[in-house]
């Protein structure tokens, strides 16, 4: 079925570790999002694209890595990760002609 | 940059009450959106608002725009414990191509 999935659902790593957290879309929508939200907080965003190899800063950027190399994959890495990026992930679409997102399941990251 | 602000935070409701949430922006707006999230689960897109002043209908719950598109509410009527969850507003500006989120209402409905 159509849709948006993002892996893994579930991750606990460690102070310092890199670790990539994978968003894959079958709508070929053109844009996609990342967004973090803590605990009891709303949704802030972290990165977006417009389109393949085109990828631009939101609220939260700093110590987030993306790329954007297919339309479909929108991969989120946190070069070295810290206690206070423990959150729950949320990657979405949108087709771009319309700004309704669609958001995944979401990766509930647990940095130690 | 664009603020998009969200009114009341917290909602406690007896079923059967109605729910009203107010989002308002600093800037005119060219669309808002507005999600549902359920506890534990992930926005879902509920509907979006693109005309000066329109009103949209979804069973119980009523969308409107404001007619300076700088505002925007969602009513519910006669709430049930499905209604649980947080709304958010999203308002999008025309070239932007992404949207900014309010901090969302969070609805609890006594049984």
């Amino acid at each position: 079925d159509a849709g948006i999935t993002q892996s893994p659902r579930y991750k606990i790593t460690e102070t310092g570790r890199q670790v990539t957290l994978m968003c894959h879309q079958t709508w070929s929508h053109s844009y996609m999002f990342w967004y973090r939200q803590d605990l009891g907080h709303g949704l802030r965003l972290i990165y977006y694209s417009a389109a393949a190899d085109i990828t631009d800063k939101g609220e939260v950027p700093d110590g987030y890595v993306v790329s954007r190399s297919k339309t479909e994959n929108f991969p989120l890495t946190l070069e070295s990760a810290t206690r206070s990026q423990t959150s729950v992930y949320f990657c979405a679409s949108s087709p771009g002609w319309s700004y309704e997102q669609y958001f995944g399941p979401g990766t509930r990251l647990t940095v130690t | 940059g664009q603020q998009v602000m969200q009114i009341p935070q917290y909602q406690h409701v007896q079923e059967g009450e109605d729910f009203t949430t107010y989002c308002n922006s600093s800037t005119t707006l060219s669309n808002i959106q507005w999600y549902k999230q359920r506890p534990g689960g992930h926005p879902v897109f509920l509907i979006q608002l693109v005309k000066s002043g329109e009103v949209k209908k979804q069973k119980r719950l009523t969308f409107q725009f404001g007619e300076a598109k700088k505002n925007s509410s969602l009513h519910i009527t006669a709430t049930q414990t499905t209604d649980v969850g947080t709304y958010f507003c999203a308002g999008g500006v025309v070239g932007a191509g992404k949207s900014t989120f309010g901090d969302g209402t969070t609805l609890t409905v006594k049984p």
